[in-house]
């Protein structure tokens, strides 16, 4: 599977939206990008994903380049409650064995 | 949470014993996970499943044992348990017709 790579820690301010990048310029033609969460001590929570075309859902919207080298999460309205790591994976989905989680992006929502 | 429950939450125990931590699932997807996550390691996968009595190993299954002798319920046992293997351990969940995947709520496990 592809690597990534993340900022280690990004701010926002509450209401405002958080954008997160990830690059993954070894990206196969077969992977997809997933995006994940962790709220302190808790399990990771699945965001969303995709393969090339944009992605929203009730969460999150995520946008892909063309060229597919990159993305961006996006959390339209953020709260203090989307405070967490927040991890880009890149995975074929046949490939059924894990997700390879990296250090990801700590992201503090501000007041 | 997609039906995934871990057991014990928090557990600590001593160096040499056997322990057994289980992970249960309501809906019965096929494959399961086992995953620790340690500081400054993110989560790395210890063994997965992808049926009844079908395990392997992951990136770290040194001392893990597993089985799966149902489609609900899939168990780590540490044989015995070193200080090396206090970690949070995580199962997860596959949910096959949209391959995302479902993180339980984790146990603490501490070996002194």
């Amino acid at each position: 599977d592809a690597k990534t790579t993340q900022p280690p820690s990004m701010d926002c301010a509450e209401g405002r939206a958080a954008n997160l990048p990830c690059n993954h310029s070894t990206i196969s033609g077969n992977e997809y990008v997933y995006w994940y969460r962790q709220i302190h001590s808790q399990g990771p929570q699945y965001i969303i994903h995709g393969l090339k075309n944009n992605e929203t859902n009730e969460m999150a919207s995520l946008i892909i380049t063309e060229d597919r080298k990159s993305s961006t999460l996006i959390l339209p309205h953020a709260t203090l409650r989307d405070t967490a790591v927040y991890y880009c994976i890149v995975r074929a989905t046949y490939n059924n064995n894990d997700m390879r989680f990296g250090a990801g992006t700590r992201l503090t929502v501000k007041p | 949470d997609a039906g995934i429950t871990q057991s014990p939450r928090h557990k600590v125990t001593e160096t040499g014993t056997p322990v057994t931590l289980r992970c249960h699932q309501t809906e019965n997807h096929r494959y399961m996970y086992w995953y620790r996550q340690d500081p400054g390691h993110g989560l790395r996968l210890i063994h997965y499943s992808y049926g009844v009595k079908d395990t392997d190993k992951g990136e770290v299954s040194d001392g893990y044992s597993v089985s799966r002798s149902k489609t609900e319920d899939f168990l780590l046992t540490l044989e015995s348990a070193t200080s090396s293997q206090t970690s949070v351990y995580f199962c997860a969940i596959n949910r096959d017709r949209v391959d995302e995947q479902y993180f339980g709520p984790g146990t603490r496990l501490t070996v002194t």
